[in-house]
């Protein structure tokens, strides 16, 4: 593995509460990523980071907010958890730019209740 | 519809055959092409990358594309039980852009 941690690994939680996930590298690459995995969607990105402290958007980031105070944590956090958020979490890392060799996590799988 | 689109499957064979798995997209923007493979309960990893059109072989893997079509392939040879797992295409247009993501084939291989 290429030194990326996700923690926790499982989590369930009650709708509406606040939920945040953590993840942490090693391996000082420059992007971060999380995406959740949904059956029949693949790997939606919700939101990203290319240095500290520089964060943009993905193709679903409604509900979902990120933090990056150093370079080998990335933070998400979902602000009011919905039934609709239960999915699988991946945080992955590129050394270069998007289109580049991405290193993943083993996944946060979260369930809203 | 889907900038790109993968059959789900799952696709089960026996040990020892060629498999092929297929991407169709929609972008003709598209540069950068991978294939990553995910076992149960992990993260993805990379397989094979090729830029642009033509073929790559890496052992018993060859990735190829054919960007007049829009679509991709990976053959695995001489296939493995430990080949079985969900094979996920992605692809982008340039460093700048995010990878888009295929919802992934799960392939079995039969002993």
């Amino acid at each position: 593995d290429a030194g990326i941690t996700q923690s926790p690994r499982h989590k369930v939680t009650e709708t509406g509460t606040p939920v945040t996930l953590r993840c942490h590298q090693t391996e000082n690459h420059r992007y971060m990523y999380w995406y959740r995995q949904d059956p029949g969607h693949g790997l939606r990105l919700i939101h990203y980071s290319y240095g500290v402290k520089d964060t943009d958007k993905g193709e679903v980031s409604d509900g979902y907010s990120v933090s990056r105070s150093k370079t080998e944590d990335f933070l998400l956090t979902l602000e009011s958890a919905t039934s609709s958020q239960t999915s699988v979490y991946f945080c992955a890392t590129t050394q270069g730019g998007m289109n580049t060799e991405a290193f993943f996590g083993q996944g946060t799988r979260l369930t809203v209740v | 519809q889907k900038e790109v689109e993968q059959d789900p499957g799952p696709l089960s064979v026996p040990e020892g055959a060629i498999v092929s798995l297929n991407c169709t997209y929609s972008n003709s923007a598209f540069q950068y092409f991978m294939w990553y493979r995910q076992y149960s309960r992990k993260g993805p990893e990379l397989l094979m990358y090729t830029y642009s059109s033509g073929n790559k072989e890496d052992g018993r893997f060859t990735a190829q594309v054919d960007k007049s079509s829009k679509y991709i392939s990976l053959f695995i040879r001489d296939s493995q039980p430990s080949d079985s797992a969900t094979y996920l295409c992605a692809m982008s247009e340039d460093s700048n852009y995010q990878l888009i993501w295929g919802a992934g084939t799960k392939l079995i291989i039969k002993p």
